[in-house]
C-alpha cells in the first residue's frame, strides 16, 4: 500500500536557520508529490507540486523541494526561517488517476523562535 | 475572488444523530473533494465529485455520504454519529479533476457527545 512518512513531529528551528522537513513516499511508480502548509485554525494551502519536470520544485514562500527517485524522498527545505513559516506542514502523494485522492503524511509542526 | 466557504464552521452533536456539512468553491472549478482531519488518524480522504459524479471514495463507512449539485457546491452527510466523527471536516476544490492541486476551506469543526 502507498504510504507517505514524515520523519520528526515537531521540529524547531531558529529565525534565520535552514528549514529542512523530511518525506519519504512508499511506491514502486513515482506519483505526484505535494507539500502542503496549514496555519492554526485554518484550512490547508499548496506550498509545491513535483510532477516529474524538474527533480528541484520551487514553491511560494521561499519553499523548495528536491525529488530524489533512489531514496523514494522528497524533502522541503527554506534557507532562512522566518517566524511566520510557524506552522504545521503535509507531505502528501496522488497517483494518476486518483481523482484527488491525495494520501498525507502525519504532518511535522515547525517552529520557529527568536 | 472569494475562496472555498464552508458551513456551519462549528457544530455539536450528540451520538446518533446526523449532520449535514457544506461546500462552496470557488467559482469555476467544478471538482469538490472531502478530507477528515483527527489527531489521531490524521488526513484521510473520504470522497470526490467532479460535475455531479463521485469519482472516487475514500475507506469510509457506508454512514458517510456526499452529493454534488449543478452549480458545483457539495454536502457531505454523516449519518447515525459515533463519537469517533469529532473531527475537523475539509471540502477542497480544484479546476481540474485530477492535478492534486488543492484550495481548501477552512473546514467544519464537528464535535460529538
Amino acid at each position: 500500500a502507498q504510504s507517505v512518512t514524515q520523519l520528526g513531529s515537531h521540529v524547531s528551528v531558529s529565525e534565520g536557520a535552514l528549514v529542512l522537513l523530511r518525506c519519504n513516499y512508499s511506491s514502486s511508480v513515482p506519483p505526484y508529490l505535494f507539500w502542503y502548509v496549514q496555519y492554526p485554525n485554518q484550512g490547508l494551502q499548496l506550498l509545491l507540486k513535483y510532477t516529474s519536470a524538474a527533480t528541484l520544485v520551487k514553491g511560494i514562500n521561499g519553499f523548495e523541494a528536491e525529488f530524489k527517485k533512489s531514496e523514494t524522498s522528497f524533502h522541503l527545505t527554506k534557507p532562512s526561517a522566518h517566524m511566520s513559516d510557524a506552522a504545521e506542514y503535509f507531505c502528501a502523494v496522488m497517483f494518476s488517476g486518483g481523482y484527488n485522492k491525495l494520501i498525507f503524511g502525519a504532518g511535522t509542526r515547525l517552529a520557529v523562535h527568536p | 475572488k472569494a475562496g472555498v466557504t464552508q458551513t456551519p464552521r462549528y457544530l455539536i452533536k450528540t451520538r446518533g444523530q446526523q449532520v449535514t456539512l457544506s461546500c462552496s468553491p470557488i467559482s469555476g472549478h467544478r471538482s469538490v473533494s472531502w478530507y477528515q482531519q483527527t489527531p489521531g488518524q490524521g488526513l484521510q480522504f473520504l470522497f470526490e465529485y467532479f460535475s455531479e459524479t463521485q469519482r472516487n471514495k475514500g475507506n469510509f463507512p457506508g454512514r458517510f455520504s456526499g452529493r454534488q449539485f449543478s452549480n458545483s457546491r457539495s454536502e457531505m452527510n454523516v449519518s447515525t454519529l459515533e463519537l469517533g466523527d469529532s473531527a475537523l471536516y475539509l471540502c477542497a476544490s480544484s479546476l481540474q479533476g485530477d492535478t492534486g492541486e488543492l484550495f481548501f476551506g477552512e473546514g467544519s469543526r464537528l464535535t460529538v457527545l
